[in-house]
């Protein structure tokens, strides 16, 4: 298995312009989250789903940012538009369905950089 | 909503010494209990679990420990090396509710 496959790994862009990360999640997996990580907030979670549907997104900050899972092996995060204080990196992990029973495994994660 | 605290916040410790990370939740009904280690620019990976009917879980120089009745856990290290130094998260979680993570504690072994 390859395991949860993030693109891309490292992203530059330019406050004000649009950042799509995406995620394929381990197949059989049936949750998705997205979380963020900083040096100052830790690891926050964003949004996750379920059977690609959104469960919780009480974590995304502000309207800029918006999630899809569109099918069972993909998902994106999108940010839009995006600011200096949106660094970070993002991670994707993906479970069998009951958290009670398995863990998440992680993606490699994307590290965003807004300048 | 599950809280989790973690403490301490960062720990370090002479290679070949045992560490000690400690975890408190808030839900009584979260029975899955797992430990993530964090390599510096590396994603989080699962290293041990435990399940609320069990107290006590080991995997070679690791344990994890369950007290149910305190809603504590705690994760043992012994004879630690120097790449055992990382961050490393505790979680709480029951069902098919999300897991929460506690704020993580950076580990460093010195030689």
């Amino acid at each position: 298995d390859a395991g949860v496959i993030q693109s891309p790994r490292h992203e530059v862009t330019e406050m004000g312009q649009e950042v799509t990360l995406r995620c394929k999640p381990i197949s059989g997996h049936n949750s998705l989250f997205w979380y963020r990580q900083t040096m100052m907030r830790g690891l926050e979670l964003l949004i996750y789903f379920n059977n690609n549907v959104p469960i919780d997104d009480s974590g995304m900050p502000e309207d800029r940012f918006s999630a899809k899972m569109p099918n069972a092996s993909f998902s994106t995060l999108k940010i839009q538009p995006s600011e200096p204080r949106d660094s970070a990196v993002y991670f994707c992990a993906s479970s069998p369905q009951g958290t009670a029973n398995y863990g998440y495994t992680f993606g490699s994660g994307t590290r965003l950089t807004v300048v | 909503g599950e809280n989790v605290e973690q403490h301490p916040s960062t720990l370090s410790v002479q290679e070949g010494d045992s560490a000690v990370i400690k975890c408190t939740y808030s839900d009584s009904a979260s029975n899955y209990f797992p430990w993530y280690k964090q390599e510096l620019g590396k994603r989080p990976q699962l290293i041990i679990d435990i399940r609320s009917n069990v107290g006590e879980k080991k995997d070679q120089r690791i344990a994890v420990t369950l007290n149910k009745t305190a809603k504590h856990f705690s994760l043992h290290i012994t004879e630690t090396q120097p790449e055992d130094s990382a961050v490393y998260f505790c979680a709480a979680g029951t069902g098919f509710q999300k897991l929460v993570f506690g704020t993580g504690t950076r580990l460093l072994v010195s030689p």
